[in-house]
């Protein structure tokens, strides 16, 4: 089974620190990648994938990961945040014989400060 | 292109009762998958379905239930309602079966008094 962890369940910052938010995945075979942001009352929207190639994925909103196999890792990083950033942060792996199916880890709130 | 839409978006119903909830996935997507969003357990699998196909099923109960209609659209049941079953019922849909990549309708909250 896929088992996906997000080692922080809260992280509080200021506005315009940088921020990391990190993900761990435990699997044997080849996996996709994702992280999803999810605003109050609202669904999850995609931040940004893996799925081959450059390990540094670039997403939506000036968020980026780092695809790191030996560590089974895929942390999410902003050089610099926004107030408006504040939301819940979800990791989510699949993999080939089950693409349809996301695993998700139990989610980040990140907590963006004036 | 329009998103993915779910309805209804809120929805109240009683123990014992059954629920169908609707979800129209982006134009030209077709794959839909279902997942439970609640505080204690997060996010899991419910179903996903291409081409009128169940593909995938997660380690839900026999009460819950779901289909596929020729132009994709996907309604999920839930019978025989128990408190347990309060939670954020989300859509997703992908271009193909196991896309991968889905993108996610806002949600039915579905409250069992």
């Amino acid at each position: 089974a896929q088992s996906v962890t997000q080692l922080d369940s809260q992280v509080p910052v200021f506005e315009e620190a940088p921020v990391e938010l990190r993900c761990n995945y435990s699997s044997s075979v080849s996996v996709y990648l994702f992280w999803y942001v999810q605003y109050p009352n609202q669904g999850l929207q995609l931040l940004l994938k893996y799925l081959s190639g450059s390990t540094l994925v670039k997403g939506i909103n000036g968020f980026e990961a780092e695809f790191n196999k030996s560590q089974t890792s895929f942390h999410l990083r902003k050089p610099s945040v926004h107030i408006s950033d504040t939301a819940e942060y979800f990791c989510a792996v699949t993999r080939g014989s089950t693409l349809g199916r996301l695993y998700f880890g139990r989610g980040t709130q990140l907590t963006v400060w004036p | 292109k329009a998103g993915v839409t779910q309805t209804p978006r809120y929805l109240i119903k009683t123990r014992g009762q059954q629920v169908t909830l609707s979800c129209s996935p982006i134009s030209g997507h077709r794959s839909v998958s279902w997942y439970q969003q609640t505080p204690g357990q997060g996010l899991q699998f419910l179903f996903e379905y291409f081409s009128e196909t169940q593909r995938n099923k997660g380690n839900f109960p026999g009460r819950f239930s779901g289909r596929q209609f020729s132009n994709s659209r996907s309604e999920m049941n839930v019978s025989t309602l128990e408190l347990g079953d309060s939670a954020l019922y989300l859509c997703a849909s992908s271009l193909e079966a196991g896309g991968g990549e889905q993108y996610f309708g806002p949600g039915t909250r579905l409250t069992v008094t």
